[in-house]
């Protein structure tokens, strides 16, 4: 089955204490991205992927890491989480932009608590 | 500033009504336009998506949307909603000018029983 897989699901934490979120795909899509989703906010772009080794911020990149060493996976870095970053997250993944096939696949979303 | 403004915050409905969502995107150039819907406690997937030739983009579960480019808008809408359809709503528009995917804010739908 197609899909976007995400880990983990919900995470509460403590102000400074560094985490990974995984994002892993098996459609072979090239791009990959994060976004953040807060109320009233719609989904704001963190960082994007256009493939492996390849990867540019987007709209809200301070805070967060990423890496893309592999095709298939792209982890979101909090080095130093702060309750601001509290928010619900999601990884997609998509054959563009760049082609004709826009359409982004969404992961379940990781409800990411910083206390 | 490239922005997607989806007009509607916030829409309550009774079964049986007609719905239309509102969105404007502010890019020139050559866009892609989508729907994307999110029932409660699940991910987004895509509800319908306009590349180019009719304006008139028919998706799943009876929702089509409207291509105006003169009016850069991309509005949703359904003769008949049903309790199921109660979800958030966004609209994104990738631009070619641009290379980027903007998220509208969303749109949170309620249709009561």
């Amino acid at each position: 089955e197609a899909q976007v897989t995400q880990n983990p699901r919900y995470l509460i934490t403590v102000t400074g204490k560094k985490l990974t979120v995984t994002c892993s795909q098996n459609m072979n899509h090239e791009y990959m991205s994060w976004y953040r989703q807060d109320p009233g906010l719609g989904l704001r772009q963190i960082y994007y992927s256009m493939n492996v080794e390849v990867t540019d911020k987007g709209d809200v990149p301070e805070g967060y890491k990423v890496s893309r060493k592999e095709k298939r996976n792209f982890p979101l870095i909090l080095e130093s989480p702060s309750p601001n970053q509290t928010s619900l997250y999601f990884c997609a993944s998509s054959l563009g932009p760049g082609t004709g096939a826009y359409e982004q696949y969404f992961g379940p979303g990781t409800r990411l608590t910083v206390t | 500033a490239q922005s997607v403004s989806q007009h509607n915050h916030h829409v309550i409905l009774s079964e049986a009504a007609s719905l239309e969502l509102g969105c404007n995107y502010s890019y020139g150039g050559t866009v892609n336009l989508f729907w994307y819907v999110q029932y409660p406690g699940q991910h987004l997937q895509l509800l319908l998506k306009y590349f180019s030739g009719d304006p008139l983009v028919k998706g799943i579960k009876g929702f089509e949307a409207e291509f105006i480019k003169s009016k850069f808008s991309f509005n949703l809408r359904k003769p008949s909603v049903q309790w199921s359809d109660t979800a958030e709503y966004f609209c994104a528009v990738y631009s070619s000018n641009t290379g980027k995917l903007i998220f509208g804010q969303g749109t949170t739908l309620q249709v009561k029983p």
